[in-house]
């Protein structure tokens, strides 16, 4: 019963490189959604997606790019870290519209030096 | 656009105390509000929720009433154990929608 996946869990990375953050879900929900959790601001939506082959941008999407080329992946990328980047990354997801309780994965923390 | 305000943390209670978190919500439509709870070093967990006004959500002796009159979700326990220090995130789902929006977090710290 995995349920949300995320990959890596820790990760420093140096200004100016690039990685994918990697989630995964085995439970078929429709909509995935990526976040950052930063000390005093509870979650910030990055982007999401409602389905396969579809992503959109949240509330904070400068500096990410995402795809969603099968339904249970949701990958978050990082053309070029910069320190403002350093957080924690949570990918969660929902079965439907009618069905939004988000379970999450257990984080992955960033540092950008 | 719509919003959730939550009481700001910490919040630092004795073994066995009553516990209240205040929540608000700006909505335009009818939300789900929710609970999350995250334990340290994991990922946010749905603790409760309510889909209509005047639902009661519960679980794990926590409950909060969906009172749409006052645009409040409160979460409250009667007797808190140390086992509940964490951080609370209240929360809504837009109306016919997907996304969920989340207050910034309380952090509870439970002392034996």
């Amino acid at each position: 019963n995995a349920g949300v996946t995320q990959t890596p869990k820790f990760r420093v990375l140096k200004t100016g490189q690039s990685m994918t953050l990697l989630c995964a879900q085995d439970m078929n929900h429709e909509y995935m959604y990526w976040y950052r959790q930063d000390p005093g601001m509870g979650l910030r939506l990055i982007h999401y997606s409602v389905g396969e082959g579809t992503t959109a941008k949240g509330e904070v999407p400068d500096g990410y790019n995402v795809s969603r080329l099968k339904k249970q992946n949701f990958l978050l990328g990082l053309e070029s870290a910069a320190p403002s980047q350093t957080s924690v990354y949570f990918c969660a997801s929902s079965l439907d519209s009618l069905n939004t309780e988000a379970f999450f994965g257990q984080g992955t923390r960033l540092t950008v030096v | 656009g719509n919003s959730v305000t939550q009481m700001e943390g910490p919040v630092t209670l004795s073994e066995e105390a009553f516990l209240t978190i205040n929540c608000t919500y700006t909505a335009t439509g009818y939300p789900s509000l929710f609970w999350y709870v995250q334990y340290p070093g994991e990922g946010l967990q749905l603790l409760l929720k309510a889909t209509k006004a005047d639902d009661k959500g519960s679980n794990k002796g926590f409950e909060a009433t969906y009172r749409k009159e006052t645009t409040s979700f409160h979460l409250e326990k009667g007797s808190v154990q140390v086992s509940d220090s964490a951080v609370y995130f209240c929360a809504l789902s837009e109306d016919g929608g997907f996304k969920t929006i989340f207050g910034a977090g309380t952090r509870l710290f439970v002392k034996a």
